[in-house]
């Protein structure tokens, strides 16, 4: 089974607009943590955003920032006023813990295209 | 602060060779994980080192297979080469506390052909 689901294979936006990017995921930790990467086509994958478990606030992070709603397990990214340069694949990532400690598991991404 | 380096960039091998990766993790950074990603699995967990110990592992043959030397500094080597495992391998430094807010610092990977 998947444990983080990415249903978006790829994404339009104008420039200027807010898009969301939708990720939920499943885990039975109690502790766990939630990112969103970014991948240009260079291949580097660029930490955006972290949420936190029990963080109770939504993270942001300059134009980024992450819907948790812990019940629906769904951390959605939203990015405001979009740029020509958002244009990127994003990556959702869960960071839980198992024998070996904690791992990073990541999603199937979605394709972001910004549209001037 | 110099960042996540891996070498080399691009590799054209033949099946049934193998092949070393490297990465040096970013100063200070006592983990490093591998992912493998390809366009239709995405990015694949294959392990973890910390502290020269392999802690966390994915479920990868074991033809896959890794180190890491007293500096941090970590090899991947794939042996017995196979056509799908064409792909691009990322390398991504951590301060290895183990906990879940660690956030990953990743290299700009080898891009791994396999003819």
């Amino acid at each position: 089974a998947q444990k983080i689901t990415q249903t978006q294979p790829g994404m339009f936006v104008q420039e200027k607009e807010a898009v969301t990017l939708d990720c939920t995921y499943d885990t039975s930790d109690q502790s766990y943590g939630l990112f969103w990467y970014k991948q240009p086509s260079s291949g580097e994958m660029i930490f955006l955003i972290y949420q936190g478990s029990y963080d109770e606030q939504n993270a942001t992070e300059g134009r980024y920032s992450l819907n948790f709603q812990k019940a629906r397990k769904s951390a959605n990214l939203v990015i405001s006023a979009s740029q020509l340069g958002d244009s990127a694949m994003y990556f959702c990532a869960m960071r839980e813990g198992g024998t070996g400690g904690f791992k990073t598991i990541f999603g199937a991404g979605t394709r972001l295209f910004v549209k001037a | 602060k110099a960042g996540v380096t891996q070498t080399p960039r691009y590799l054209i091998k033949t099946r049934g060779q193998q092949v070393t990766l490297s990465c040096s993790p970013i100063s200070g950074h006592r983990s490093v994980s591998w992912y493998q990603q390809t366009p239709g699995q995405g990015l694949q967990f294959l392990f973890e080192y910390f502290s020269e110990t392999q802690r966390n592992k994915g479920n990868f043959p074991g033809r896959f297979s890794g180190r890491q030397f007293s500096n941090s500094r970590s090899e991947m080597n794939v042996s017995t080469l196979e056509l799908g495992d064409s792909a691009l391998y990322l390398c991504a430094s951590s301060t290895g506390g183990g906990l879940p807010d660690e956030k990953l610092f990743f290299g700009s990977g080898t891009q791994l052909s396999v003819l």
